[in-house]
């Protein structure tokens, strides 16, 4: 089964810095998604990478995924307090039951006004 | 509005009682799962169903039981609830086992004394 390692755990910063979390594994993804959870509330989805190299923005988040598909990043420009959340990382597992996504552990960002 | 729903959110209860958590969802969805969120340990994919009367196992199976008598609705069953069952539950739906977008409901927090 495939491991995604997220990193790093736990991460707190002022309203209007920049920050990256990371997202790796041990063997190539075949596509990967980011999600966000906020407290008291299921993940949503943010999006999905398919293709290595491909840089995804959604406003503030810019998502790159690896030239290797080994790993993948979402960097936060300007940090808002909204952007509290935990942040996960998931891959399907077409090895495994089918349409079962591998979560990782998760990024807990905390961001202060 | 589209959505996945759970009740209950809340629930407490003693070591073997049997106990639902419903799920239903709104999306005319094939694919339905559950997961379980433990800290460490992330997300877990607990059952997960393909369509009506299609169940399977996911990769913590033990102790629960589901069913899918009607494409909406997904049920997840403790027959009698053990303390390592206490966790955080996510119901999941999406169009089909590998179309990558994934609605989650809100969670259902069990405490089982």
């Amino acid at each position: 089964t495939q491991l995604l390692e997220q990193s790093p755990q736990f991460l707190s910063i002022q309203e209007g810095e920049n920050l990256t979390v990371y997202c790796n594994s041990s063997s190539v993804f075949s596509s990967l998604q980011w999600y966000r959870q906020e407290p008291g509330e299921g993940p949503v989805l943010l999006v999905t990478v398919v293709t290595g190299g491909e840089v995804k923005k959604l406003k503030r988040l810019t998502f790159q995924f690896g030239d290797a598909r080994k790993d993948s990043s979402l960097h936060i420009t300007a940090a808002q307090p909204g952007d509290t959340g935990l942040y996960l990382c998931a891959e399907m597992n077409y090895g495994g039951s089918q349409g079962n996504l591998i979560f990782g552990k998760g990024t807990k960002l905390s961001v202060k006004p | 509005e589209a959505q996945v729903t759970q009740n209950p959110r809340y629930l407490i209860t003693v070591t073997g009682k049997k106990l639902t958590v419903t799920c239903s969802q709104n999306m005319n969805h094939e694919y339905m799962s559950w997961y379980r969120q433990d800290p460490g340990l992330g997300l877990r994919q607990i059952y997960y169903s393909m369509n009506v009367e299609v169940t399977d196992k996911g990769d913590v199976p033990e102790g629960y039981k589901v069913s899918r008598k009607e494409k909406r609705n997904f049920p997840l069953i403790l027959e009698s609830p053990s303390p390592n069952q206490t966790s955080l539950y996510f119901c999941a739906s999406r169009p089909g086992p590998n179309t990558d977008t994934q609605y989650f409901g809100p969670g259902t927090r069990l405490t089982v004394l």
